[in-house]
């Protein structure tokens, strides 16, 4: 079965750090760009970050930038996502995406998402 | 950054009915990068429509998209049960790719 499964999230202070992951099955894994996207009750999506499939390009969102990093492994068909300086911002669900093949950065294939709350 | 801004917040319908959600841009989106997602309680988004209009793999035919510039449409011919359910229109003309607020399709 096609599909991606994050997992990672919970509950964190603020300032602290959390580390997410999303492991894919189902197709060839390396052949494709992944992004994070993140979603607050009543505000929609919010695009978080991407990676491309050898890692040589990483992209963020400003409102991530420098706090968040994200990283992939082929082998283990698997991207992460380590947050750092975490605020309650920073709450939401947040999703892995596949980029479509085309090279456009619209997303073909979503995860069920993983709760992150950061709160004291 | 291009914000997207849906219309209606919520729209109630009847199945059978037919539905029309509005996505503006504050910027033009060239070429017609734009995209719709459906996502139901529970669920990741699901890709409908890319490039304006060309239907994703597996998505009915009563879905179709429109639009050009500033305005676009995600029309839903004859309303089925499965079909209600929260869109989302997204741009990727230019970054930070963004998203609509999203649309809700409510059974009348």
């Amino acid at each position: 079965e096609v599909q991606l499964v994050e997992s990672g999230g919970g509950l964190v202070q603020p300032g602290r750090s959390l580390t997410l992951s999303c492991t894919a099955s189902g197709f060839s894994f390396d052949y494709y760009a992944m992004h994070w996207v993140r979603q607050v009750p009543g505000k929609g999506l919010e695009w978080v970050s991407g990676i491309s499939w050898n890692s040589n390009s990483l992209t963020y969102a400003d409102s991530v930038e420098g706090r968040f990093t994200i990283s992939r492994d082929n082998s283990k068909n698997s991207i992460y996502l380590q947050m750092n300086s975490l605020t309650a911002e920073d709450t939401a669900l947040y999703f892995c995406a596949r980029r479509h093949t085309t090279g456009f950065f619209y997303f073909d294939l979503w995860g069920q998402g993983t709760q992150v709350t950061v709160s004291s | 950054e291009n914000v997207l801004t849906q219309s209606p917040g919520t729209l109630s319908l009847s199945p059978g009915e037919r539905a029309t959600l509005s996505c503006r841009a504050s910027q033009s989106v060239s070429a017609g990068y734009l995209a719709w997602y459906q996502q139901k309680p529970g669920q990741g988004p699901r890709l409908l429509i890319y490039g304006t209009s060309n239907r994703a793999t597996g998505i009915p035919d009563r879905f179709s998209g429109g639009g050009s510039g500033t305005d676009f449409t995600l029309t839903i011919s004859r309303l089925e049960p499965e079909d209600f359910a929260v869109y989302y229109c997204q741009q990727y003309d230019n970054p930070p790719w963004t998203f609509g607020q999203g649309t809700k399709v409510e059974i009348k």
